[in-house]
């Protein structure tokens, strides 16, 4: 089952608006990765963080790997009608090793125009 | 193709049927792992091969479910006597190097969506 805690569950926001979603675990995480999937289509890969507190950004995103190694967050600034979709957060737990990938349960992005 | 290319893309299966999923890596890819997302859900693991060898197949939910990758390229996924719980859409992704890797994450394809009648 899910391991993750992924919030909001969904998002109505006006275009030009700023976004803020996180994800949280109870367990320690050595990567974490943020991935967006659009109907019909495969998860894309957004952005990778692989040290607690590092800070990356991508364009108009930004996510950050907890210091804690629990939790990790992604901004998107200026939303764009584009950027429309579901946000995964998905992470690597140090116990489970690399082969194996928990996704968190999304959260639907609305852009309104 | 330039991607990680599956089909079918949907797949209709009556209860008690078996069916077989394939996946195309893109090129030259060692790693190849599978993943199942129920609707609404996030994509969960199912089993990880490093070129033919399967390496991890701790998430397949049962023994119905069997996967191969026998020339360490194309991957089939198997899913015999089907059932309703069964059904989702079944995700193949595979990345250049070892998964242990950093920086060489893997590549989705589009999936299989799997109805299960």
């Amino acid at each position: 089952g899910q391991q993750l805690n992924q919030s909001p569950q969904s998002m109505f926001i006006q275009e030009g608006e700023d976004v803020s979603m996180n994800c949280t675990s109870s367990s320690i995480f050595n990567t974490w990765l943020w991935y967006k999937q659009e109907p019909g289509e495969g998860p894309v890969l957004l952005i990778a963080l692989y040290k607690a507190g590092e800070l990356t950004s991508n364009g108009r995103l930004t996510a950050q790997f907890g210091i804690t190694r629990k939790d990790s967050f992604l901004n998107i600034s200026a939303s764009i009608p584009s950027d429309v979709g579901i946000y995964f957060c998905a992470g690597r737990r140090i116990e489970t090793g690399a082969n194996n990938l928990f996704f968190g349960t999304g959260t639907r992005l609305t852009v309104i125009p | 193709g330039a991607g990680v290319s599956q089909s079918p893309r949907y797949k209709v299966a009556k209860r008690g049927q078996d069916v077989a999923l394939r996946c195309d890596p893109i090129s030259g890819h060692v790693s190849l792992f599978w993943y199942q997302q129920a609707l609404g859900q996030g994509p969960e693991f199912l089993t990880y091969f490093q070129n033919e060898a399967q390496l991890d197949k701790s998430g397949l939910p049962s023994d119905r479910f069997f996967a191969e990758r026998p020339e360490g390229s194309v991957s089939t996924l198997k899913i015999q006597r089907t059932q309703q719980e069964d059904s989702a859409v079944y995700l193949c992704a595979s990345s250049l190097g070892r998964a242990q890797w950093r920086n060489s994450e893997a590549f989705f394809g589009q999936g299989t969506r799997l109805t299960v009648v």
